[in-house]
């Protein structure tokens, strides 16, 4: 059974970058694509990016400018990191495993999810 | 602005059904996916593609697809229900992924 774990630091001020890590477990990485969610009273859930596989990523054009997301085959890891940060930031940050289908019918489900990292960014 | 637009409330008696529905012009082309969200808690993946529901989802939980339109269908409801659902495709150019705004259902 394939499990999501994350980890990172959870309290940030103003302009300092939030960096997230997502650990793969019982499962491969290969032929999936990996993605980051938060999760705010705001804006409810907002999909922050995805990397695949083999490393091309895609990002919410509202934060590309500030967000980088990696993959880590060997560690089995993919991370998020996410600058400049404001207290509109602040929210629950999940990692997401996305089955992308593309043979006959497209669509996306995020099937698994780690646990969440609750963020705040505060002064 | 969001991509896929859902109504932010909906209400519905214990044992009745209820539609949730999502609209954005990406889903002329891809299926939306559907989540339950509660608290703080990870979001569960309840429907994708076109009807389709993961191992250990109750089949109280149905789509469809009319035009732009995508539609959660829960028959049945329970108490357990009561939370917010999300719908999740691409956006119109299908050059990046969204989440719909969002549904509260409240059970009375």
């Amino acid at each position: 059974q394939v499990q999501l774990q994350q980890w990172g630091a959870g309290l940030l001020k103003p302009s300092e970058t939030l960096s997230l890590t997502c650990g793969v477990y019982g499962g491969p990485l290969q032929n999936y694509y990996w993605s980051w969610v938060r999760l705010s009273p705001a804006k409810g859930l907002e999909w922050i990016g995805e990397v695949s596989y083999y490393g091309s990523t895609l990002y919410n054009p509202s934060l590309r400018s500030r967000v980088l997301i990696s993959i880590d085959l060997s560690k089995k890891q993919f991370s998020l990191r996410l600058s400049s940060v404001t207290a509109a930031d602040t929210g629950v940050y999940f990692c997401s495993r996305d089955q992308r289908f593309s043979r006959g019918w497209y669509g996306d489900a995020l099937d698994i999810w780690g646990q969440g990292t609750v963020v705040s960014v505060s002064s | 602005s969001s991509d896929l637009t859902q109504d932010p409330s909906v209400s519905v008696a214990l044992g009745q059904t209820v539609t949730i529905t999502c609209q954005g012009e990406g889903l002329k082309t891809y299926y939306a996916s559907w989540y339950q969200q509660k608290a703080k808690q990870a979001p569960t993946l309840i429907i994708y593609g076109e009807n389709r529901r993961p191992s250990g989802i109750p089949d109280r939980f149905s789509a469809s697809l009319s035009g732009d339109t995508a539609s959660l269908i829960i028959t049945g409801i329970q108490a357990e229900d009561e939370a917010d659902y999300f719908c999740f495709s691409r956006d119109i150019s299908h050059s990046h992924l969204a989440f719909g705004g969002g549904t509260r259902l409240t059970v009375l």
